[in-house]
């Protein structure tokens, strides 16, 4: 099955700092990617959906100069949280949209967690 | 509109027996509805789906109970195993495919010996 990889799969930083976060679809081009946010023992949250070559749609409440996204290619796809806090501490999961014929489900990467001092 | 309220928040179930998780939408457009297992520090992946134009669907022990007009849907574990205990994270996409998924609140099961 297709596989998606995140980059890292955790990371601690200071608050202030900036922490990029990649999705890499292993397994066929998508030309459109997911992030999702997840707190402990909650649902997935989508923040946005990724596009390549195009900006990112941003659900309503997620801030689009924090969490900047770009989809730079038809496998790449990268999260950067800026001037991070606290707060921001969370799991954060990337998707992958296969092509259309295989639309059956968007395939999940593993998961990057994030801790901000 | 767009909820879908997911039941019971946590499940014990003994070895062997069914685990049940009930969902129920709001939303008459949603028309694609997976089911995912997620296991601690992992991505989801996708279990089983079905879509509003058969009522049942089966993959293996897995079995998706699908009711239109009551608007809602389950996910039936037949002959649970301790390796099922996860958090299984019903969704539903109003596009037919898994192309924009709203999430269920989650349900956390732990299948004991």
């Amino acid at each position: 099955g297709a596989v998606v990889s995140q980059h890292p799969s955790w990371v601690i930083c200071k608050s202030g700092t900036s922490v990029k976060i990649e999705c890499r679809s292993l397994d066929f081009q998508a030309t459109t990617m997911f992030w999702y946010r997840q707190f402990p023992k909650q649902s997935l949250m989508l923040m946005a959906t990724s596009n390549e070559g195009s900006k990112a749609t941003y659900e309503q409440g997620v801030e689009k100069d924090k969490f900047l996204i770009n989809h730079a290619s038809l496998t790449l796809s990268t999260l950067t949280v800026t001037s991070a806090h606290p707060e921001d501490s969370s799991f954060y999961i990337c998707s992958v949209l296969p092509p259309l014929a295989l639309q059956e489900t968007q395939y999940f990467g593993p998961g990057t967690r994030l801790l901000v001092l | 509109q767009q909820q879908v309220k997911q039941s019971p928040q946590s499940l014990i179930v003994q070895k062997g027996g069914i685990s049940i998780i009930n969902c129920a939408y709001e939303n008459t457009a949603f028309d694609y509805f997976p089911w995912y297992q997620q296991f601690p520090g992992k991505g989801p992946a996708l279990l089983i789906a079905i879509r509003p134009d058969v009522s049942e669907k089966k993959e293996g022990r897995f079995t998706i109970s699908f009711n239109k007009s009551a608007k809602q849907f389950s996910l039936h574990i037949m002959d649970s195993q301790p390796g099922d205990s996860a958090t299984y994270f019903c969704a539903a996409s109003s596009t037919g495919t898994a192309s924009k998924l709203t999430f269920g609140t989650g349900t956390r099961l732990q299948v004991t010996l």
